[in-house]
């Protein structure tokens, strides 16, 4: 597709469930960013991936929260034993090179998770 | 650790009026690269403009325009002749390596006609 796309764009669940939100980075773009957006706040960084190199997990809140690239390409973050706090919108973006080398970060619209 | 700051939460001028919007940023790092994003109504971000640390020449894009000063670690965006649909929420960024972008929190500006 022509940006990145996430899915779904909507989420309600209860808590103590788990949760997966995809994100289809836009073709050829080798790093992969997840954000989570919580009301009001800024972006929290959570997951970096770049090519086939083992990611970036240092911004991950805990380890309910985990993440997979497959090929390269879709990216899966997983929210295990969903809690209240964990209501926000997820972002993913991905960029043509790392940021290192001054790639420009293209976002999708974002997964609004809200856990009741 | 890096860190942005933007000081204002929500501005709120009327149509034409000129804007700035803050950005103060801290860092270890002796490159780096700053970044503004918009974030309309819709959602998704929107990149803006991406400056690194070692040009601080301003620059002016239309109605928008970015004063880099290191001396001072600003990184602050004006919007000339304001419209209605400028109305967003601004983030201003900071990346210094290979991992994500670290956001300030947002500034929302409101453009009343």
């Amino acid at each position: 597709g022509a940006g990145v796309s996430q899915s779904p764009s909507n989420k309600v669940t209860e808590k103590g469930k788990d949760v997966e939100l995809r994100c289809d980075p836009i073709s050829g773009h080798t790093a992969l960013y997840w954000y989570r957006q919580s009301l009001g706040q800024g972006l929290e960084f959570l997951i970096y991936f770049q090519g086939n190199s083992a990611p970036d997990k240092s911004g991950l809140p805990s380890d309910r929260f985990s993440a997979e690239r497959t090929g390269g390409s879709v990216s899966t973050l997983t929210i295990q034993r969903t809690q209240q706090e964990d209501s926000a919108v997820y972002l993913c973006a991905s960029s043509l090179m790392p940021l290192t080398n001054t790639g420009e970060l293209f976002f999708g619209e974002g997964s609004r998770l809200t856990v009741l | 650790a890096q860190k942005v700051t933007q000081a204002q939460t929500e501005i709120s001028v009327v149509e034409k009026e000129d804007v700035t919007l803050d950005c103060v940023y801290e860092t270890r790092d002796t490159t780096y690269y700053l970044f503004w994003y918009k974030q309309p109504p819709s959602g998704e971000l929107v990149f803006l403009i991406r400056r690194n640390s070692f040009d601080e020449q301003n620059e002016i894009s239309g109605r928008y325009s970015w004063n880099f000063q290191k001396s001072t670690s600003s990184f602050n965006f004006t919007i000339t002749a304001s419209q209605v649909v400028d109305s967003a929420v601004y983030f201003c960024a900071l990346g210094g390596g290979a991992d994500g972008l670290t956001f300030g929190k947002g500034t929302h500006l409101i453009i009343q006609p």
